[in-house]
């Protein structure tokens, strides 16, 4: 099944401590990117990817680490996690930039 | 800016009743727009996309229409049911150097039964 998936689905973690929300696609996709969701904001992008080892930055990269080492992996990396990125976390792949864009299940991160 | 805007942020029909919603975007240098559901807990599910060059997409009950000019789009849903209830998203692909997308707030659909 073509799909992209993202772990963990739920995370709740302390202020500080490094953590990876890993997302991968299985449907040989050039472009890749992470969004957050958040209440009266919608989803904004955090970064995106456009091929292996081309990433740049989304609208919120603040506090915020990507790498595309292979073209079907795009973690998330956050080094020092604040309460301020508590937020619903999505990936999402899509052939190139332009086409049609599939997301992730989403993960819920709580930060305290 | 460029902005994506949705509303009514909320709408409630009963069951069989055909529905528009509506999404607005201020810059017409689009390359495309995508309608999206999000369920309650629930990742975003593409519904339909609609190119530049186009006018409007259909899939089974619901179409989509793009005016440009106007900078407008609508999804239409045809005789409404309760699993349609969902979060609707409209998002804009814009051109330029950031090859952006851009969500709306979304419109929060209750389908009475």
């Amino acid at each position: 099944e073509a799909q992209v998936t993202q772990n963990p689905r739920y995370l709740i973690t302390v202020t500080g401590k490094k953590l990876t929300v890993t997302c991968s696609q299985n449907m040989n996709h050039e472009y890749m990117s992470w969004y957050r969701q958040d209440p009266g904001l919608g989803l904004r992008q955090i970064y995106y990817s456009m091929n292996v080892e081309v990433t740049d930055k989304g609208d919120v990269p603040e506090g915020y680490k990507v790498s595309r080492k292979e073209k079907r992996n795009f973690p998330l990396i956050l080094e020092s996690p604040s309460p301020n990125q508590t937020s619903l976390y999505f990936c999402a792949s899509s052939l190139a930039n332009r086409d049609e864009q599939y997301f992730g299940p989403g993960t819920r991160l709580t930060v305290t | 800016k460029q902005e994506v805007t949705q509303i009514p942020a909320a709408l409630s029909v009963p069951e069989g009743e055909n529905l528009v919603l509506n999404c607005s975007f201020t810059d017409s240098a689009i390359y495309n727009l995508q309608w999206f559901r999000q369920d309650p807990g629930k990742g975003l599910t593409s519904l339909l996309l609609i190119q530049s060059s186009q006018r409007e997409q259909t899939s089974g009950r619901l179409n989509a229409s793009l005016d440009k000019s106007s900078g407008r789009s609508t999804l239409y849903i045809a005789a409404s049911q309760p699993g349609d209830s969902a979060t609707y998203l409209c998002a804009v692909l814009y051109g330029g150097a950031t090859n952006k997308l851009i969500f709306g707030t979304g419109t929060l659909l209750a389908v009475q039964p």
